[in-house]
């Protein structure tokens, strides 16, 4: 039982290159996130879905793409990377219960520095 | 207005005092609401939740909502030099599963 993985840890990318940071849970819940943390910040929201097939705009979703075509995957797409992009990128899942409970479960976290 | 908002640390205590950590939200409707602990270089991990007003114990942790002042707060008691870590106040949207985080605040307990 995994949980919430994360892949890759750590990565550096030139400043123009895209890449998919990916996140796979096995925990079943229908709720994903992805959040990334500047240095010294709290967690802002990027895109979250609450199921397969949907997805919906956080805080701060500009340069970045998503998909949700599984319930177990939910990929992060960074299209021409910019040194703003440089952060920790965390995947998290959510219960999603009805009466609002909605625990979070994070990854491991994914470094990525744009220089 | 920002959605969520701490207050400001880093907050310094000694060890055995009480560490208060506070926190308010926009969104009059929202109904759940979330304490993290993340240690440098971790991930956040869940230590509280709470859903009505009042208080909620746990251990050395209590939750306090009041909802009509829109505030959520975090009691530590007993701190120990273990607590020190940042910690993150969430709130879930009523509507939808959005859950926003504050910008954190810094906790550290010294000896």
């Amino acid at each position: 039982n995994a949980g919430v993985t994360q892949t890759p840890k750590f990565r550096i990318l030139k400043i123009g290159q895209s890449m998919t940071l990916q996140c796979t849970q096995d925990m079943n819940h229908n709720y994903m996130y992805w959040y990334r943390q500047d240095p010294g910040m709290g967690l802002k929201l990027i895109y979250y879905s609450v199921g397969a097939g949907i997805t919906d705009k956080g805080e701060v979703p500009n340069g970045y793409n998503v998909s949700r075509s599984t319930t177990e995957d939910f990929p992060l797409r960074l299209e021409l990377a910019a040194p703003s992009q440089t952060s920790v990128y965390f995947c998290a899942t959510g219960t999603g219960a009805n009466s609002g409970a909605n625990v979070l479960t994070f990854g491991a976290g994914s470094r990525l520095t744009v220089l | 207005q920002k959605e969520v908002e701490q207050n400001s640390g880093p907050l310094s205590v000694p060890e055995g005092a009480i560490a208060s950590l506070n926190c308010t939200y926009s969104d009059r409707g929202s109904q759940s609401f979330f304490w993290y602990r993340q240690y440098s270089g971790k991930s956040p991990e869940l230590i509280m939740s709470i859903y009505s007003n009042g208080d909620k114990e746990d251990g050395r942790f209590t939750a306090q909502l009041n909802k009509a002042s829109q505030y959520v707060s975090l009691l530590i008691r007993d701190s120990q030099p273990s607590d020190s870590a940042t910690y993150l106040c969430a709130v879930n949207a009523p509507r939808d599963g959005k859950l926003t985080f504050g910008q954190g605040t810094i906790l550290t307990v010294h000896p």
